[in-house]
C-alpha cells in the first residue's frame, strides 16, 4: 500500500532574516529538551538543549526560549543561512532519565537568496 | 571532532532474513541508543543501553531485536527475522553523562531496505 509521510510545516526565510521554529511539547514531566537540525540524508545533529530550570539559552546565532507554563520551545536563529535549510526537530526526554528522547514532526526551513 | 559513525549506509534484505547494524558510538560515552525513522517520519527511539544491559526499550522493540556490544567499541543491532515495515533509517546515538540524560550524538544512519 502506499505509504503517507507526516506533511511537514515549512518556514521559508530569506536569507539574513532571523528565524523562529516553534515546537509544543506534551510531557509536562519532560525536564531536558534538545534541537535537532537534519539535513537530508543525514542523521540529526545537535544544536542547542535546555533544561527545566531555564527559559532561555544562547548559542553561537541560536536561542532556545522555554515557556513551562504552556508547554512550549522556540529555536530562533539569527542571520539565516543557506547552509540552514534543513529539517528542526524539538526531542523531550518525557523526564526519562534514561536518556530517551521523544521526537517532535519537525519543521522544514527553506532559506531563500 | 569525534563522531558516531555506522556500517552499512544501506542494506538490502530480503524479508525474513537478519540483519546486523554496526555503530561505533564516540570513545568516551557510556550510554547508547538505536532509533530509527521511517521515510518521512518522525524519529523513533528503539532501545537504550548502558552498563552492558538494555535501560529501556519502546514497544517497537520486540522479541526480533536485540542489541549487543561485542567489544569495546562496536554497538550493533540485530533483526532476526526482517518485516517489510522494518525499512527505515536506523540511526545509533550516545552520549557521555552520567544519567544519560546528556548531548546525544547520532551517526549517518544505515538506510535499511527490506524487500
Amino acid at each position: 500500500g502506499e505509504s503517507v509521510g507526516l506533511h511537514l510545516p515549512t518556514l521559508s526565510v530569506q536569507e539574513g532574516d532571523n528565524s523562529i521554529i516553534n515546537c509544543a511539547y506534551s510531557n509536562s514531566a519532560s525536564d531536558y529538551f534538545i534541537w535537532y537540525k537534519q539535513e537530508s540524508g543525514k542523521g540529526p545533529q545537535f544544536i542547542i538543549d535546555i533544561r527545566s530550570n531555564m527559559d532561555k539559552r544562547q548559542g553561537q546565532r541560536v536561542t532556545v526560549l522555554l515557556n513551562k507554563t504552556v508547554k512550549h520551545l522556540s529555536l530562533q536563529i539569527a542571520a539565516t543561512q543557506p547552509g540552514d535549510s534543513a529539517v528542526y526537530f524539538c526531542a523531550e526526554n518525557g523526564g526519562d532519565s534514561w536518556g530517551k528522547l521523544q521526537f517532535g514532526a519537525g519543521t522544514q526551513v527553506v532559506v531563500t537568496p | 571532532e569525534p563522531e558516531v559513525t555506522q556500517t552499512p549506509s544501506h542494506q538490502v534484505t530480503q524479508m525474513g532474513q537478519e540483519v546486523i547494524l554496526r555503530c561505533v558510538p564516540i570513545s568516551n560515552h557510556l550510554y547508547f541508543y538505536w532509533y530509527r525513522q521511517i521515510l518521512g517520519q518522525k524519529v523513533e527511539f528503539l532501545v537504550s543501553f548502558y552498563n552492558n544491559e538494555i535501560s529501556e526499550k519502546s514497544e517497537i522493540f520486540d522479541d526480533q531485536f536485540s542489541v549487543e556490544r561485542p567489544d569495546g567499541s562496536n554497538f550493533t543491532l540485530k533483526i532476526r527475522s526482517t518485516k517489510l515495515e522494518d525499512s527505515a533509517m536506523y540511526f545509533c546515538a550516545s552520549s557521555g553523562l552520567a544519567g544519560g540524560v546528556g548531548e546525544q550524538y547520532f551517526g549517518p544512519g544505515t538506510r535499511l531496505t527490506v524487500t
